[in-house]
């Protein structure tokens, strides 16, 4: 089993559409987690920081499920701008530093 | 800004090869990292250092070295290019100050083919 899972999609959405996607990771000692966005051919970017009681930054969403070991990033209203992967990373407390990456979540929102 | 510099955004090698992709970063970061990512597969860890002339493997360091000479360079070197390291290659940094679990700062990346 991988230790950060993601559905790779493609998730095709009409624009002004609200779409959701989780990330389940195995290890329980997991510490921190983030959402990245990385278009195509280039290096992925940051999105957003995910903490235990969620947060919000414009039309972007993350939660944290501990009992359940998964996150989520919900975009509501989405642009054709917002199509992209989206990877979800996770660190654990005994890593020296390491992301484990997940291998994206592809969207692509129509006009 | 991280960069990948000394290799063009697209790099054509033929097997046996040596390549060196040079990573440097001017946000006086400590921690530095060499990513490839495949399709299907992900990003993958090669290689880290969190200081000068310290360096630890990743996940997949076997056919590859590392070189930090100066906080700011983080080098990576393909001895003998073979074709399964054709990829994308990309270095990150972090700032060790706020804990080894900050998000990283990604470079522009290199697309490696190996002939």
């Amino acid at each position: 089993r991988k230790e950060v899972e993601q559905d790779p999609g493609p998730f095709n959405v009409p624009e002004g559409a609200t779409v959701a996607f989780n990330c389940t990771y195995s290890n329980s000692a997991s510490q921190s987690f983030f959402w990245y966005r990385q278009d195509c051919r280039k290096e992925p970017k940051l999105l957003m920081s995910v903490y235990s009681s969620g947060n919000e930054d414009g039309r972007f969403t993350a939660q944290l499920n501990r009992a359940s070991q998964y996150i989520s990033l919900l975009i509501r209203d989405s642009k054709l701008s917002d199509s992209a992967t989206y990877l979800c990373v996770v660190t654990y407390s005994s890593n020296t530093g390491k992301l484990i990456f997940g291998q994206g979540t592809t969207l692509q929102v129509k006009p | 800004d991280v960069k990948v510099t000394k290799s063009s955004r697209y790099l054509v090698k033929r097997t046996g090869e040596k390549v060196f992709l040079e990573c440097v970063q001017d946000m006086d970061h400590e921690n530095m990292f060499w990513y490839r990512q495949d399709p299907g597969l992900g990003l993958r860890l090669i290689y880290f250092s969190y200081d000068v002339k310290m360096k630890e493997k990743g996940d997949i360091p076997e056919g590859y070295s590392v070189s930090r000479e100066k906080k700011e360079r983080f080098s990576l070197i393909l001895e003998s290019a073979s074709t399964n390291q054709t990829s994308m290659y990309l270095c990150a940094s972090s700032p060790l100050g706020q804990g080894y679990n900050s998000p990283l700062h990604f470079g522009n990346g290199t697309r490696l083919t190996v002939t």
